[in-house]
This record gives C-alpha cells, structure tokens and sequence, in this order.
C-alpha cells in the first residue's frame, strides 16, 4: 500500500450535479497531483497542487478546481458534472521535485448519469 | 509535444519466458522515465524510474527497464514472466524542462497476459 488514501471509492452522480472528492497524501509528501482516467485510456493530468497552491494544469476546464490543506490533504470538485466526467478519479502525492516517482491512492470511480 | 507511445495494447507471454513491454517517449528537456502497473479496479503501483546514470534500471518484483537516447525508448522487461504478473502496465514521462510542476504524461496502457 502506497499511503494514499482517497475517498469514496465510488459514487453515483446526476448530470449537471457537483461532486468533491478527497484525498490523504502519504506522510512526508507536500505534493498532490489529480488525474482522470477514462476506460480504456491511459491517465491524464488535471492539475497539482505544490504547498496549498496550484502548480500546474492540464487541458480541463475551469469546472475542475481543487484544494491543498495545511496538512497536504487535497480535494478535486467538479461542477456541472457531464457524462464525459465519468472515469477513475486518481490521486497522487510526491515529494517536490521533477525526479521523485508519484504514489497513487486507489482511486474513485465516478459514474455520472 | 510532450507524449509517450506504447505500441502494443496487449503482449502474451507464457510463464517462465522472458517479457518485453515497449515504450517510446517525446519531450523537449530531459525525459524522466516511469513504469507503473495497475491491477484491476486499483490505482497504479510504481516499479521503477529513470533519471540519469546507468541506462539499465532495476526496481520491484524483478522487472528491470533499459534506456536508449537515441531510440528515444524505454521498455521494460523481466527475464522471467510470472502469472501474477498478468496487470495493466503504464509507461510515463516527465518533462525535466517543465520546472517544478509534477505532470506526468502517460502512455495508453498495455496489457500484460502471462499464461501458464
């Protein structure tokens, strides 16, 4: 087990609604990073968060947003839910820098119908 | 761009044989290398990394990883597959140039298959 904890493990949303997803990163690490992955595809990054602050975005929009605490505990919401929103939801924490491996919790899988 | 390829979306290999999973990365700074491997309904499970130093990588469970410059390429291999190898494996590529942001650029997956 890496550590990395997230919460819930699955959840049932209705288009249109908002949904708040959480995560625990592992002891030590002061980055988290969030990633959608749809079926079938490979991971792709939504953004990091580097001591409380955004520190890096990937090609979603503003509708995605998220959270770092004091702690290094992190939240992704999501608003306006689409169908297309429908995927594993993956948290990762890291040490700083471009050289240290991500730890990934086990993942929230989002159904939007 | 940024992106990294795995050419094959399955590879079958019979148990005790050796395994290669492919990879082929692009980046505009210095590539850092990463294998994962995710097991159904889990999050990814890291294996091993390439940062700089000795082209040949070891990390858990036995696999190994070799790193070629010129062939841009970094696949992962084990000399002798296990069933419970059987799992999805990502190859994934952070851009040394992309300062201190984490991103990580993943291939689509290939999906190992080690019958007995």
């Amino acid at each position: 087990e890496t550590g990395v904890t997230q919460s819930p493990t699955h959840l049932i949303k209705t288009r249109g609604q908002q949904v708040t997803l959480r995560c625990s990163s592992q002891s030590g690490h002061n980055t988290v990073s969030w990633y959608q992955q749809a079926l079938g595809q490979g991971p792709q990054f939504i953004f990091q968060y580097y001591r409380e602050e955004e520190n890096g975005r990937g090609n979603f929009p503003p509708r995605f947003s998220g959270l770092q605490f004091p702690n290094y505990s992190s939240e992704l919401n999501v608003n306006a839910l689409e169908l297309d929103d429908s995927a594993l939801y993956l948290c990762a924490s890291s040490a700083a820098g471009v050289s240290t491996e991500a730890f990934f919790g086990q993942g929230t899988r989002l159904t939007v119908v | 761009a940024q992106s990294v390829a795995q050419p094959e979306d399955q590879v079958n290999v019979a148990e005790g044989n050796p395994l290669t999973v492919k990879c082929t990365y692009s980046v505009s700074g210095n590539p850092y290398l990463f294998w994962y491997v995710q097991y159904p309904n889990r999050g990814l499970q890291f294996l091993l990394k390439y940062i700089t130093g000795d082209n040949l990588v070891k990390g858990s469970y036995g696999f190994e990883a070799e790193f070629n410059k010129s062939q841009t390429s970094f696949h992962l291999k084990k000399p002798s597959a296990l069933v419970s190898d059987s799992a999805l494996y990502f190859c994934a590529v952070r851009d040394g140039s992309s300062g201190n942001t984490g991103k990580l650029i993943f291939g689509q997956g290939t999906t190992l298959q080690v019958k007995p």
